[in-house]
Parts: structure tokens; sequence; C-alpha cells
């Protein structure tokens, strides 16, 4: 089945402790990307990525970090959590094709104490 | 300014409505627009999408793009309480350009 895999679907947290959460496709697409979703802001991206080693910053990338450093895996690193990071987090993914149709991820809810 | 403006909402119809979600944009570039459904706790789903001007039906769904007035929408008839969810306009200039941009997302309620 035709997915995008992310882990921790949910997770509680300090402030200042290190977390990653990952993001898996099996679809060999080129594209993939990290979104925030907050009530009353709708999605946010945060970075993107168009192909291996090659990310660059969405609208709200300050205190994120991501790598690609393989086709199907997009890590989302947040270095020292602050709890204006407390969200709901999606990974998606899409082939330069048409449209650009985003596959997206179940989600990850984050909070941070 | 955003790129994307979509009706707030949220809706609540009756089962049997006709329900019309709507999005206007400000980048001409946009030549492919989408509408994804969001279930609670779910990802976003694709649900259509359109190229350029025109109609495109697919059941009780059918998107309209006005490129001239800038503005999208999407009908629901015959609503079901199953159409319960969030709907997210996305729109994109497509190919190796990447990014789509989304609207903030109307969530309606279709009431039994």
């Amino acid at each position: 089945e035709a997915q995008v895999t992310q882990n921790p679907r949910y997770l509680i947290t300090v402030t200042g402790k290190k977390l990653t959460v990952t993001c898996s496709q099996n679809m060999n697409h080129e594209y993939m990307s990290w979104y925030r979703q907050d009530p009353g802001l709708g999605l946010r991206q945060i970075y993107y990525s168009m192909n291996v080693e090659v990310t660059d910053k969405g609208d709200v990338p300050e205190g994120y970090k991501v790598s690609r450093k393989e086709k199907r895996n997009f890590p989302l690193i947040l270095e020292s959590p602050s709890p204006n990071q407390t969200s709901l987090y999606f990974c998606a993914s899409s082939s330069f094709s048409g449209a650009n149709v985003l596959t997206f991820g179940a989600g990850s809810r984050l909070t941070v104490l | 300014q955003k790129e994307v403006e979509q009706d707030p909402g949220p809706l609540s119809v009756p089962e049997g409505a006709i329900v019309s979600l709507n999005c206007t944009y400000s980048n001409s570039a946009f030549q492919y627009f989408m509408w994804y459904r969001q279930y609670s706790r779910k990802g976003p789903e694709l649900l259509m999408y359109t190229y350029s001007s025109g109609n495109k039906e697919d059941g009780r769904f059918t998107a309209q793009v006005d490129k001239s007035s800038k503005y999208i929408s999407l009908f629901i008839r015959d609503s079901q309480p199953s159409d319960s969810a969030t709907y997210l306009c996305a729109m994109s200039a497509g190919g190796n350009a990447g990014k789509s941009t989304f609207g903030d997302g109307t969530t309606l309620t279709v009431k039994p």
C-alpha cells in the first residue's frame, strides 16, 4: 500500500529535550515536506526537500531541522523543543508530475511541557 | 494578505443539503487546484483536483475553478453525515515548482 508513515503518533516531552519525528514514504517520491497544523492557522510548511541532500526552509522553519540522506526518509528534528512547538505535525510527499498531489502521513501530535 | 483565503466556517447543514465551499487566491501562477478532505485525527487526503479553469465532477462532488475571478468552489450534493470533515483547498503551479499553498480549511458538519 502506498503510504507515508510517521512516528511517533503521539508524544509528550519537556522543554529542551531533543526529539526526532521520523517520516518514511514507499512511493519513490522526490518531494517531501513537513507541515504543522494549528487551530486558526491552517497548515504551515516547516521544511521541504526536492530530492536527496536538497532541503529548504518553508514558512515556519525556526526551531526545526531536517535531513534527507535517503530518498524515502525525511526526519524532523527539534533540537530544543519549546511549548510553542506544541502542535499537530504532518509529513507529506509527492512526485513532480502534474498537480504535485500530496500524500500525507497520519500525523504526529506533539505536546511540549 | 494570504495567497489563499478560504471561507472559514464552520458549516452545519442537514443531511441531503447542497454544500458550497469556497476559496479565493491572488497568485496567477497557480494552475492546479486541489481539494483535500481531513477527518478528525487523520491526515488530509486528496478529494479531487482540477487543472486550469472549468468544472470537474466526481459522484456527488463538483469542483469549479474560475481563473478570471481567482475563485474556486467545491459543491457537495446530497450531503451525508460521512461528509463531516474539514475541507482544505490547495493550489500549486505544478511541475517541479513543488509547493502547494493551502487555505485554512472549512469544517463541515452534516447532521442526520
